[in-house]
């Protein structure tokens, strides 16, 4: 059962580029949307998150952007930087307890 | 150090033999759950706790055991594993009472091969 379709699989931009990547949901119970950053070696830990009340969340150069009508959110790296390269998952949660995560997306940013 | 403690970091056996793999958490958390990580699937769940002495199946249960008897570990166990098995396994634990919307917090992983 898909219920949490992210893209692209992988990425790889120039350093100053402005990486996208996008979360589609089918449980509209969700009501909350992290993104979670995994570098090689180590588990993933949070790096952004939105609640459904808001549209946009910015938190320095990292922007969460949220369509509750289209059931998907989406991850902005603004001015990435190499140090931006890892693998990101999103997980939409709800009340109750199976987390479904995305299949990941694989970022490279290029010096 | 606020964390969750996973051992050992690599664990290399053979198929049947029953193995455990420890998760501990020092942050008082309610919440506690194992995943599996394979290419190209991402992370899926296998079991959760929500409290001391409840646990549930997540996505892939199967081959696998939990159990939670005091609220800071959560271990995992093997009773008989097959190589279908070897995979990258991360704990986690989060902070809600009774509710997983709140951050994960990630142990930084356990590479099991089964030969």
């Amino acid at each position: 059962q898909q219920q949490v379709k992210q893209s692209p699989q992988s990425l790889i931009v120039q350093k100053g580029g402005i990486p996208i990547i996008n979360c589609a949901y089918e449980n509209t119970a969700f009501d909350y949307f992290p993104w979670y950053q995994q570098f090689p070696g180590k588990g993933p830990a949070l790096l952004i998150a939105i609640r459904p009340d808001v549209s946009e969340k910015k938190e320095g150069r990292f922007t969460i952007s949220f369509n509750k009508s289209a059931k998907q959110f989406s991850l902005h790296i603004m001015d990435s930087q190499p140090g931006d390269s890892a693998t990101y998952f999103c997980a939409p949660q709800t009340s109750g307890s199976r987390l479904t995560f995305g299949e990941g997306t694989q970022l490279t940013v290029n010096p | 150090e606020a964390q969750v403690t996973q051992n050992p970091r690599y664990l290399i056996t053979v198929t049947g033999k029953k193995l455990t793999v420890t998760c501990s958490q020092n942050m008082n958390h309610e919440y506690m759950s194992w995943y599996r990580q394979d290419p190209g699937l991402g992370l899926r769940q296998i079991y959760y706790s929500m409290n001391v002495e409840v646990t549930d199946k997540g996505d892939v249960p199967e081959g696998y055991k939990v159990s939670r008897k005091e609220k800071r570990n959560f271990p995992l166990i093997l009773e008989s594993p097959s190589p279908n098995q070897t995979s990258l396994y991360f704990c986690a634990s989060s902070s809600e009472r009774g509710r997983p919307n709140s951050p994960l917090h990630f142990g930084n992983g356990t590479r099991l091969t089964v030969t």
